[in-house]
């Protein structure tokens, strides 16, 4: 089955230690999205990639970063996580200027936990 | 105050209910309106789509968009146990490669 797949599942990484969570999928979707999801919040977007244009939202720290070496992976790079990072991390994908382009396909999530 | 707008809940019903969600949003530039549903612990999948104002039935599903009064509902008919997920509504201005504005979302607990 075309997916969206997230590894890993579970991160633990210590305050200020780099941390690297990734994302691939198997839909050939040219647009690949990063969201955070607080604890019973919404999910927030931190940026996306059409193709290999990269969009920065505007309230996005600097301390997130993002690689989107070819269209099936794309990587979020937490350059010194802190406490307040915290999160589910959401990839989501959407195949721009197909049939349903408005349908964003998720994957399970990343869960970091800071210690 | 939040773009988006949905009550946190929990919702708790008994199974065969009608479930009732609903959204309020600020920005009038919203035109494309969705529901995901989000198991505990996995990534939020798409329910309903609707394009500006109207109903839109699919199944056990109404979802309904009214643009003047900036108001999103989604309806469940015969609720199942299954249907317990936390609902999220979601809106965007244009149809792709844009983002998706959440709502918080709504736990529902359908009880058996």
């Amino acid at each position: 089955d075309a997916m969206v797949i997230q590894n890993p599942r579970y991160q633990v990484t210590q305050f200020g230690k780099p941390v690297t969570l990734s994302c691939s999928q198997t839909l050939n979707h040219n647009v690949m999205y990063w969201y955070q999801q607080k604890s019973s919040q919404a999910p927030k977007l931190l940026f996306h990639y059409y193709d290999k244009d990269f969009n920065n939202e505007a309230d996005t720290p600097d301390n997130f970063q993002s690689r989107r070496p070819n269209t099936s992976f794309c990587f979020l790079d937490i350059r010194s996580p802190g406490l307040g990072d915290a999160a589910m991390y959401l990839c989501a994908t959407s195949r721009y200027g197909g049939p349903n382009s408005y349908e964003q396909y998720f994957g399970p999530g990343t869960r970091l936990t800071v210690t | 105050q939040k773009e988006v707008e949905q009550d946190p809940g929990p919702l708790s019903v008994p199974e065969g209910a009608i479930v009732s969600l609903n959204c309020t949003y600020s920005n009038s530039a919203f035109q494309y309106f969705m529901w995901y549903r989000q198991y505990s612990r996995k990534g939020p999948e798409l329910l309903m789509y609707t394009y500006s104002s109207g109903n839109k039935e699919d199944g056990r599903f109404t979802a309904q968009v009214d643009k003047s009064s900036k108001y999103i509902s989604l309806f469940i008919r015969d609720s199942q146990p299954s249907d317990s997920a936390t609902y999220l509504c979601a809106m965007s201005v244009k149809a792709a490669g844009n983002k998706l504005t959440f709502g918080g979302g709504t736990r529902v607990l359908v009880k058996p």
